[in-house]
This record gives C-alpha cells, structure tokens and sequence, in this order.
C-alpha cells in the first residue's frame, strides 16, 4: 500500500511569490490534514480535509489556504511568500473517525 | 489554546543506558500518539493510546498513559544508536476524527555507541 506522497521535495521561492504544494493521501483515506513544522515552533497545525471541506483550521494567516479534490488529493497554497514561511510542511492522512495520521516526507520550502 | 510540554528537549546517552521522555498537558486527552521523525522525513507513528492507565510496549519502548489522561511518557531500555531521532508526542482533545493534533516539540534523542 503506498504511503502518503507530497511533491514537490524541495522549493526555493522568492519573498512575495506564491507557491503550491500537492499530497496524496494514503488509498482509501479522506481527511488529510497540513502542518508546518519549524525548528523554533515544532509541528503546528494548518488544516484539515475531509470530503472536499475543510473542517478545521489552525490559527495561521489568510495567506494560508488549502483544498481537496473529489479523488481526495490535496493542495495547499501560501500567497505572498515571506521569509518567516521557510519550514517543512507536511501532509498526514488518516481513517475516517481515528486521530493516528500517516505523514508523507514533507515539502522543504526555503523563502530567500 | 491546548498546550503539550514534552521534556526533556535534548538527550544524549550512551548506548546500553535507558531513558523516559514525558509529554504533559493541563487538558484531557481523548487520545494520544507517540511518533519518532528522522532528519528530513515526515513523522513515523510508533502508538497510539487511548485509555487512562493504559501501557503499550513495542520491542525496547514501552508507552505509558498516565490515569487522568493529561500526560504519558515513553521509557526506552537499553538504548541503541539506532533509536536516535526526535521523539513526539501529540494528543488528540476531540473525540474521534482528525480535527487537528497537537505536537509537543519534541525531544531530541542521541545515542551514542
């Protein structure tokens, strides 16, 4: 069974840019859910998905958005890029109804 | 705002030796995880633990809940070399679906041979 897939790896992007970044969840899990993990905050939570809504969000600026499609498959976006969003983002799946999530190897996305 | 303290932050021990990292909060957990991350990885699930009181052991780990459902600790005995890594903790405060976990910080763990 394949694990969770997140692309790209690595990003470098430009104060000010936009920048999107995809996750596949596990096959047959619906809720994926996007954290940021910095060294200075460790892993804080973004958003969760569930069925194409979002059904919570942490508390992080409107810059921050995600979706989900109809195959489950999410996407987050950052607009206007600032240095502080250099972190590692990751995507977790889980089973309808469990709190465990299954992560991917995470996005590397450095803002110089 | 639910908070997770985990302690200690850092650890270095030799190898053979056996240590306890503990995770507390001031909130009930409905459930708590323990996962362990790798240098440019994503975390890797090692337990989930539901019930007050409740132990898991896994090899050389063993994972405690404390009774009140507001803290737990993980024990390694003998450790290896390869348990190095950053160990988190992270506590549902919903009960069922992933409405968002809470991280502990971690703990960064080193053994050394």
């Amino acid at each position: 069974k394949a694990g969770v897939t997140q692309t790209p790896r690595y990003l470098i992007k430009t104060r000010g840019q936009q920048v999107t970044l995809s996750c596949s969840p596990i096959s047959g899990h619906r809720s994926v859910s996007w954290y940021q993990q910095t060294p200075g905050q460790g892993l804080q939570f973004l958003f969760e998905y569930f069925s194409e809504t979002q059904r919570n969000k942490g508390n992080f600026p409107g810059r921050f958005s995600g979706r989900q499609f109809s195959n489950s498959r999410s996407e987050m976006n950052v607009s206007t890029l600032e240095l502080g969003d250099s972190a590692l983002y990751l995507c977790a799946s889980n089973r309808q109804g469990l709190s465990e999530a299954f992560f991917g190897q995470g996005t590397r996305l450095t803002v110089v | 705002t639910q908070l997770l303290e985990q302690s200690p932050q850092f650890l270095s021990i030799q190898e053979g030796e056996n240590l306890t990292v503990y995770c507390n909060s001031s909130s009930v957990f409905s459930s708590l995880q323990w996962y362990r991350q790798e240098p440019g990885e994503g975390p890797v699930l090692l337990v989930t633990v539901v019930t007050g009181g409740e132990v898991k052991k896994l090899k050389r780990l063993t994972f405690q809940f404390g009774d009140a459902r507001k803290d737990s600790s993980l024990h390694i005995t003998a450790a290896q070399p390869g348990d190095t890594g950053l160990y988190l903790c992270a506590g549902s405060f919903s009960g069922g679906g992933a409405d968002g976990l809470t991280f502990g910080k971690g703990t960064h763990l080193i053994i050394q041979p």
